[in-house]
């Protein structure tokens, strides 16, 4: 069965502690992977797409990469804004369960 | 470049009735699909619409139906609702296959 499936469900860290989020993902003809940032009560809002094993993409504290199985992003000195659910989705085609997959998300919480 | 717009933001529904959603989408983009979010189950596909015709859909029950008008904005109905369907409904549009914008969604809640 296609699935994604990320960890930890929930992080807290303090202000300038770096972390790492995963996602694993099981699924056949994968053609890219996303990642979004989700406030409460709001969309989740596009942060990168990766398409190939090794690919890497940074966007302030946020590095995301990709391997054959999995991606990590990256959170390097959080700061409290970046407290929000960090979802990981899996694109392909044809699949019963549409274009993307996401996962349950993890919940990132930074303290000052 | 204004984004994807979802009508209402809020709605309250009685078990038993049936409710209509709106989104709107990116001007130019002719994909719009629809998730419903639970604290429990996440983001769950429903179904996608792509110039007037579903392309896919998820695995819900027949009472969640869709539909898309020529000018791509897309409503979604759900009829005989249950104390289970209150989630978050969000729709997403797209341009091409690597860019899903969404909307902030409209917050069900069926009492």
């Amino acid at each position: 069965e296609d699935q994604v499936t990320q960890s930890p469900e929930a992080l807290r860290l303090q202000e300038g502690e770096s972390s790492s989020l995963n996602c694993s993902y099981t699924v056949s003809g994968l053609r890219g992977l996303f990642w979004y940032r989700q406030d409460p009560g709001k969309g989740p809002e596009f942060l990168f797409t990766l398409y190939s094993a090794g690919e890497e993409k940074e966007k302030e504290r946020l590095k995301a990469t990709l391997t054959k199985k999995e991606s990590f992003l990256h959170i390097t000195a959080p700061k409290p804004e970046d407290s929000a659910t960090y979802l990981c989705a899996v694109f392909y085609y044809g699949g019963s369960q549409g274009n993307l997959i996401f996962g349950k998300g993890t919940k990132l919480s930074v303290k000052p | 470049k204004a984004g994807v717009t979802q009508t209402p933001r809020y709605l309250i529904k009685t078990r038993g009735q049936q409710v209509t959603l709106s989104c709107s989408p990116i001007s130019g983009h002719r994909s719009v699909s629809w998730y419903q979010q639970t604290p429990g189950q996440g983001l769950q596909f429903l179904f996608e619409y792509f110039s007037e015709t579903q392309r896919n859909k998820g695995n819900f029950p027949g009472r969640f139906s869709g539909r898309q008008f020529s000018n791509s904005r897309s409503e979604m109905n759900v009829s005989t609702l249950e104390l289970g369907d209150s989630a978050l409904y969000l729709c997403a549009s797209s341009l091409t296959a690597d860019g899903y914008t969404f909307g902030s969604g409209t917050r069900l809640t069926v009492v």
